[in-house]
């Protein structure tokens, strides 16, 4: 069965700090791994990562898959009470009909 | 602002009901994915539609259903409704056929369905 899995599933930090939220997975056919954020209802859409290795940016957020290891980061630095989300990552298929979402990474940033 | 909207904002049913939830997509997109989301959980998808026909079902019981029309607008019907519906349905789209198109989805803010 497909599987995402983050850590941690919740995280306080106080602005300024930089934060690493994981997201590992095992999946039967990966073609891409995506990662949002959500605040209250819609997740919006951060990155989309198909190829190792190459880091993708985004003012202070970025992002990095390793396809051998089977794991994504998503790095957030010097961070603000606005980044103060849940933050999912999403694997998708080769035919798109199935992303299969981890649980998400509650991050809580104070003043 | 996705473009993505989705009705009702909220909606209150009891055990045994059926539920409609609507869902627009932008224009051109001609794929749209359902998910539900429990309380403290990621989204897990349920079904996606392209042009019209099935493309692809998650683990979800055949009293989910759903309908997607030529003008972007999709339902999802929930019959029997049972306490664990409780959730937020999130309707998703995307330009193309996903899988041909590496393009991200495009979310609506959601339904919160609360069934007593």
């Amino acid at each position: 069965e497909d599987k995402v899995v983050q850590s941690p599933l919740s995280l306080v930090v106080h602005e300024g700090d930089t934060v690493t939220l994981n997201c590992s997975y095992e999946v039967t056919n990966f073609r891409s791994l995506l990662w949002y954020k959500q605040e209250k209802k819609a997740p919006t859409f951060l990155f989309m990562l198909t190829s190792s290795g190459i880091e993708k940016k985004s003012g202070r957020l970025s992002s990095i898959l390793d396809k051998k290891e089977l794991f994504s980061i998503l790095n957030i630095t010097a961070t603000q009470t606005g980044d103060s989300a849940v933050y999912l990552c999403a694997v998708g298929g080769p035919y798109g009909q199935n992303f299969v979402f981890g649980p998400g990474t509650r991050l809580s940033v104070l003043p | 602002e996705t473009g993505v909207t989705q009705s009702p904002t909220h909606l209150i049913k009891t055990r045994g009901q059926q539920v409609t939830l609507r869902c627009s997509s932008q224009s051109g997109h001609n794929t749209v994915s359902w998910y539900q989301q429990a309380l403290g959980q990621g989204p897990q998808f349920i079904f996606q539609y392209y042009r019209e026909e099935e493309n692809g079902r998650g683990n979800f019981p055949p009293r989910f259903s759903g309908l997607q029309f030529p003008n972007y607008s999709s339902e999802l019907n929930v019959n029997a409704l049972e306490l664990d519906d409780s959730a937020l349905y999130l309707c998703a789209s995307s330009p193309g056929l996903a899988g041909a198109v590496l393009d991200e989805q495009f979310f609506g803010p959601g339904t919160r369905l609360t069934v007593l």
